[in-house]
C-alpha cells in the first residue's frame, strides 16, 4: 500500500541551525502539505504545495520557513533559523486529484526539538 | 474561518461499552468533515469523511459519524470498544479555498482509554 515517508523520525538540532525536514508523498499525488503539532496540542496547518508552488499558508509559516520539491519526488520543510518554539512532530501530507474529495495521506512525522 | 471543538480531551470506556466521542465544528459555508485516528508513535490515519450525501457516514474499524447541519456536530460513534481502539482521535473541518488547498483544521483531540 503506497505510503507517506518522513525522514528523519527523530531530529535534534540547536537554537539558530537550519533544518530540513524531508518527505517523499505518494508518487501520484499532486497536492502536499505540511502540518505541526507542539506537544499537547492541536495539529496545525502550516502550508499546501501544488503545481511547484505554494497555494496557501498560514501565520506560522513565516519567513523562517520555505518548502521546495526539488526533483520531484522529495518535498521538503526548511526552518531557517531554528527557534526553541520549533519543536514540535510535524506531519507531511499529499493528496490525489481529487481536490477536496481526496482523502490527504498523512506520514508517520519527524519530532524535531530544538536545544 | 472554520474552528473544531473536541468536548473532553480524555474519554475512559470499558471494553465492550459504546464509544462517543464529540465534535462540533463551526463554519460560515458547507464543510466537509474528518475523523483521524493516531496511534502512539505513529501518523495520522484517516477514519472517515462526509463531503456530501449521505450524513451518517461508516469508516473503518467499525466506527460511524453523523453529520447534523442543526447541530453542527459530527460525533464519532462505535457500537462496542475493544482494546485496540485507544488512540488519539481528531476531529477536523475544511472548507474549499482555492486551487488545490486542502487545509484541515483540527480539534485538539480526545484521547480514548479502554478499560479491560
Amino acid at each position: 500500500e503506497p505510503e507517506v515517508t518522513q525522514t528523519p523520525s527523530h531530529q535534534v538540532t540547536q537554537m539558530g541551525q537550519e533544518v530540513i525536514l524531508r518527505c517523499v508523498p505518494i508518487s501520484n499525488h499532486l497536492y502536499f502539505y505540511w502540518y505541526r503539532q507542539i506537544l499537547g496540542q492541536k495539529v496545525e496547518f502550516l502550508v499546501s504545495f501544488y503545481n511547484n508552488e505554494i497555494s496557501e499558508k498560514s501565520e506560522i509559516f513565516d519567513d523562517q520557513f520555505s518548502v521546495e520539491r526539488p526533483d520531484g519526488s522529495n518535498f521538503t520543510l526548511k526552518i531557517r533559523s531554528t527557534k526553541l518554539e520549533d519543536s514540535a512532530m510535524y506531519f507531511c501530507a499529499s493528496g490525489g486529484q481529487g481536490g477536496m474529495n481526496t482523502e490527504a495521506f498523512f506520514g508517520q512525522g519527524t519530532r524535531l526539538t530544538v536545544v | 474561518a472554520q474552528s473544531v471543538t473536541q468536548l473532553g480531551s480524555h474519554v475512559s470506556v470499558s471494553e465492550g461499552a459504546l464509544v462517543l466521542l464529540r465534535c462540533n465544528y463551526s463554519s460560515s459555508v458547507p464543510p466537509y468533515l474528518f475523523w483521524y485516528v493516531q496511534y502512539p508513535n505513529q501518523g495520522l490515519q484517516l477514519l472517515l469523511k462526509y463531503t456530501t450525501g449521505a450524513t451518517l457516514v461508516k469508516g473503518i474499524n467499525g466506527f460511524e459519524a453523523e453529520f447534523k447541519k442543526s447541530e453542527t456536530s459530527f460525533h464519532l460513534t462505535k457500537p462496542s470498544a475493544h482494546m485496540s481502539d485507544a488512540a488519539e482521535y481528531f476531529c477536523a473541518v475544511t472548507v474549499y479555498s482555492g486551487a488545490g488547498s486542502y487545509q484541515l483544521t483540527f480539534g485538539k483531540g480526545t484521547k480514548l482509554s479502554v478499560i479491560p
